[in-house]
């Protein structure tokens, strides 16, 4: 069965440190990926999606980037944090191929980010 | 992705009152799915409706796809305290799948 981990659980960072958040899914592969981005009692933002190694597409400008160095595995980075870059962040995966084109997001545990 | 508006953003109800929350978009939808995210928690996929005026049950959870598909519902009888939680609807299309999720609905029961 496919499963999805997210890193670290929960972080507190000072403003203008980096971050580094790790995701990977297993059991499938060349899995769809994606970053959500929530912030406390908001809905959930797109930040990046990848349709395989290497390829990522932004849908936010920001202070933000993600990397896809491996099929299953996703990470979003920053060089310098800042206090809005506070929140739930969501890893998910969705497999290709379904009938229709689309299927549901399988979602991570999350990451609580706290910068301060 | 396709924009979906969803009401209301939360609803108080007494333990054992129904519950409903709307998800709209201006545009055709080619699907919607809902999510439940419980405090604390990540999202959880419900269902998926496709079909124009589509109905589908998952015990006292009733969800509908309008005849347009330009909006849909998801509606508990009796509520119930483990129905706690923020429901989320989504939306997208194409191949790589771009979903689009509403602000999402957060349901407090009160017992």
């Amino acid at each position: 069965s496919q499963t999805i981990h997210q890193w670290p659980a929960t972080l507190v960072q000072p403003v203008g440190s980096p971050l580094s958040l790790e995701c990977t899914v297993e059991g499938t592969s060349n899995p769809n990926l994606y970053w959500y981005r929530q912030a406390a009692g908001r809905g959930l933002q797109l930040l990046f999606y990848s349709v395989g190694i290497g390829q990522i597409s932004s849908e936010v400008p920001q202070n933000l980037s993600a990397s896809r160095p491996q099929d299953r595995q996703f990470i979003l980075s920053s060089k310098k944090l800042l206090l809005s870059d506070s929140g739930f962040y969501l890893c998910a995966w969705r497999g290709k191929g379904l009938a229709g084109g689309s299927g549901e997001l399988f979602f991570g545990e999350g990451s609580r980010l706290t910068v301060l | 992705g396709q924009q979906v508006m969803q009401i209301p953003q939360y609803q108080h109800v007494q333990e054992g009152e129904d519950f409903t929350t709307y998800c709209n978009s201006s545009t055709t939808l080619s699907n919607i799915q809902w999510y439940k995210q419980r405090p604390g928690g990540h999202p959880v996929f419900l269902i998926q409706l496709v079909k124009s005026g589509e109905v589908k049950k998952q015990k006292r959870l009733t969800f509908q796809f309008g005849e347009a598909k330009k909006n849909s519902s998801l509606h508990i009888t009796a509520t119930q305290t483990t129905d706690v939680g923020t429901y989320f609807c989504a939306s997208g299309a194409g191949g790589s799948y771009i979903p689009t999720f509403g602000r999402g609905t957060s349901l407090i029961v009160h017992p």
